[in-house]
């Protein structure tokens, strides 16, 4: 119940498009949930992040969408760019963060 | 602020040795926690602290790996034996809060040989 599951595993996107990376969680006492993005060698950064009471997050070119009923969220990045290319987790927590597996990004010119 | 500090960068040692890294956390955060990252498994948290305080050691994997915090601005993991299967990434991250935005530092690539 802990678990957080993360598709795909690996993305590949031309520039410009958009990139679509789609989450599920089954522990509803989760109240936030965050999105970090990794670059190879560095340790993961917080890109976004959502609370349950919100159903759209929007940050420049990242926005989240979140539906609490279906318990699913997603990361979507407008204009990709080769700039993005690196691992993205989500995550889920109400006293500490539980990861995803992470799916690699690689945008191509 | 420099961030979250984490030494060393970089650790090879041999089976059986002792390993310590350390990690400072980011000044006025209060709650730290401790990763481990690896291909097969992701990121997995080991255990984290709030105000110095053990929270949760429930994904220490054995009696090997030990943390402590003996105050707000030091934190080290022990792994004692050290074995090759502890060959990992390890970060420390800290927060101001329990939950919420983490604050990652660059990681100790360990490698026991």
């Amino acid at each position: 119940q802990q678990q957080v599951k993360q598709s795909p595993q690996s993305l590949i996107v031309q520039k410009g498009g958009i990139s679509i990376i789609n989450c599920a969680y089954e522990n509803t006492a989760f109240d936030y949930f965050p999105w970090y993005q990794q670059f190879p060698g560095k340790g993961p950064a917080l890109l976004i992040a959502i609370r349950p009471d919100v159903s759209e997050k929007k940050e420049g070119r990242f926005t989240i969408s979140f539906n609490k009923s279906a318990k699913q969220f997603s990361l979507h990045i407008m204009d990709s760019q080769p700039g993005d290319s690196a691992t993205y987790f989500c995550a889920a927590s109400y006293d500490k963060v539980i990861f995803g597996p992470g799916t690699s990004l690689s945008v191509i010119p | 602020d420099a961030g979250v500090i984490q030494s060393p960068r970089h650790e090879v040692t041999e089976m059986g040795q002792e390993v310590t890294l350390r990690c400072k956390p980011i000044s006025g955060h209060n709650s730290l926690f401790w990763y481990r990252q690896t291909m097969m498994r992701g990121l997995e948290l080991l255990i984290y602290f709030n105000n110095n305080v053990p929270i949760d050691d429930s994904g220490m994997p054995e009696d090997r790996f030990s943390a402590k915090m003996p105050n707000a601005s030091f934190s080290t993991l022990k792994i004692q034996p050290s074995e090759p299967r502890d060959s990992a990434v390890y970060f420390c991250a800290s927060s101001p809060g329990q939950a919420g935005g983490y604050t990652f530092g660059s990681g100790t690539r360990l490698t026991v040989v």
